[in-house]
């Protein structure tokens, strides 16, 4: 079964506003995590990516936090804009298997 | 544009028909991923191939199979299609198949009716 989730299915937002979307994994010898970003009907896009032995990686306009302690990745978006519109997966790897979480669909308000 | 590439963007079809998907991976890559995507599934795994060898298999069913071809492109075949085998199907490709991040084509949208 899925051994990563996330802890809320949709979000809401205020464009310029800030976005946390967050992320539970049960495998703690999961060594490498993704995010990807799903528009409607496109393919996933990877984001951002943080390996096991980091607990804070940042691109442009986002962020990914990882504790490893509570098994708990979060993405932060910052100044959230109308394009961030979409649903987006945590996916970790364990044993060179890349398992996605269930997914957040996230809207932005104009 | 991942520079993965799939073919075709729409498929439909009838229950007990046999349809072929069609991936192109990214220049360079020699691993191949099949997911299927259904409304309340996310994303599952099916299988992955390696330089034209299977390397690992998910939740694939027997009524489907898949390919790697020389050339790197993979094929995924359904058969005996059922109403439930309605899904997007992604293809995704990764330079060598070993834990990497994986870049993901647009999808085949698959309608059995």
């Amino acid at each position: 079964g899925e051994s990563v989730g996330l802890h809320l299915p949709t979000l809401s937002v205020q464009e310029g506003d800030n976005s946390i979307i967050n992320c539970a994994y049960s495998n703690s010898a999961s060594d490498y995590f993704i995010w990807y970003k799903q528009e409607s009907g496109k393919g996933p896009q990877f984001i951002i990516d943080i390996r096991s032995n980091m607990d804070k990686r940042q691109g442009q306009r986002v962020t990914v936090l990882l504790n490893k302690t509570v098994k708990h990745l979060s993405l932060q978006i910052a100044a959230t804009q109308p394009g961030d519109s979409a649903v987006y997966f945590c996916a970790e790897i364990n044993d060179y298997k890349l398992s996605f979480g269930a997914g957040t669909t996230v809207t932005v308000r104009a | 544009d991942s520079g993965v590439t799939q073919t075709p963007k729409h498929l439909i079809t009838a229950t007990g028909q046999r349809v072929t998907l069609r991936c192109s991976p990214r220049s360079g890559d020699l691993s191949v991923y099949w997911y299927q995507q259904s409304l309340d599934q996310g994303l599952q795994f099916l299988i992955q191939y390696y330089n034209g060898e299977e390397r690992a298999k998910g939740n694939i069913l027997e009524r489907f199979s898949a390919q790697q071809f020389p050339d790197l492109h993979s094929e995924l075949n359904l058969s005996s299609l059922e109403l439930g085998d309605s899904a997007l199907y992604f293809c995704a490709s990764s330079p060598q198949g070993l834990g990497e991040k994986l870049f993901f084509g647009s999808g085949t949208q698959l309608s059995v009716l």
